[in-house]
């Protein structure tokens, strides 16, 4: 069975600073990888995946994720944060085969002035 | 940019009811699902839906739940029974495709219809 662990609840950075939001995954098979991020009272919004190939994406408003096979994780990064990045941010996972996604628990993200 | 749409945006119902839960996907869209948050926990699956058949449901997704496309535009989930335990933030979701070979399509989610069951 599929799953994703967001080992941090929260994570505080200052505007300006580089951020990261941690995930790793459980899945049989190749793993298809994404990140969506939902502000208050707003859907899921699509920021980035991962299919195949290059192990840096790069995706919406700056943010990139790095796939490390080998350590099963998809780590989010972006270079500089800003206040408008303050956030809930979920990691997911898709089987080969399935159409479900898998999610975690979700990280927040507080960026201070 | 096309959009997911649900309504209403919070429904109350009384234990026991029936409510349906509407969604429009983007247009151009074949495969529609539908997920759950239950305040303070993870995003959950579902169910999944293509040419007019469920593709994929999850153990959630019992005998009092059902879903339809009624016309060519909307999605809708039906909970027949409501029980406490339904009380959640429930999306819509949908894509032009899932896993093709090597394309995996991206699922695009509504803003969430807040159901409450007293």
């Amino acid at each position: 069975a599929q799953s994703v662990a967001q080992p941090e609840d929260q994570v505080n950075v200052a505007e300006g600073n580089p951020l990261t939001v941690k995930c790793t995954y459980s899945v049989s098979g190749n793993p298809y990888l994404f990140w969506y991020v939902q502000y208050p009272n707003r859907g899921l919004q699509f920021l980035l995946k991962y299919i195949t190939g290059d192990n840096l994406v790069k995706g919406s408003y700056g943010f990139e994720a790095e796939f490390n096979k080998s350590q099963t994780s998809f780590h989010l990064k972006k270079p500089s944060a800003l206040v408008s990045d303050s956030a809930l941010y979920f990691c997911a996972v898709r089987a080969t085969g399935f159409q479900k996604l898998v999610f975690g628990t979700g990280t927040r993200l507080l960026v201070s002035p | 940019e096309p959009e997911v749409t649900q309504t209403p945006s919070h429904q109350v119902t009384q234990m026991g009811q029936e409510v349906i839960l509407r969604c429009v996907p983007i247009s151009n869209h074949l495969y529609f699902y539908w997920y759950r948050q239950i305040l303070g926990q993870k995003v959950e699956f579902l169910v999944s839906f293509y040419n007019n058949e469920i593709s994929e449901k999850s153990e959630i997704f019992d005998d009092q739940f059902s879903v339809e496309r009624p016309d060519g535009s909307n999605f809708t989930l039906k909970i027949r029974s409501t029980k406490l335990e339904d009380s959640a933030m429930y999306f819509c979701a949908s894509s032009v495709s899932p896993t093709k070979g090597a394309l995996v399509d991206t699922q695009y989610f509504g803003p969430g219809t807040r159901l409450t069951v007293l």
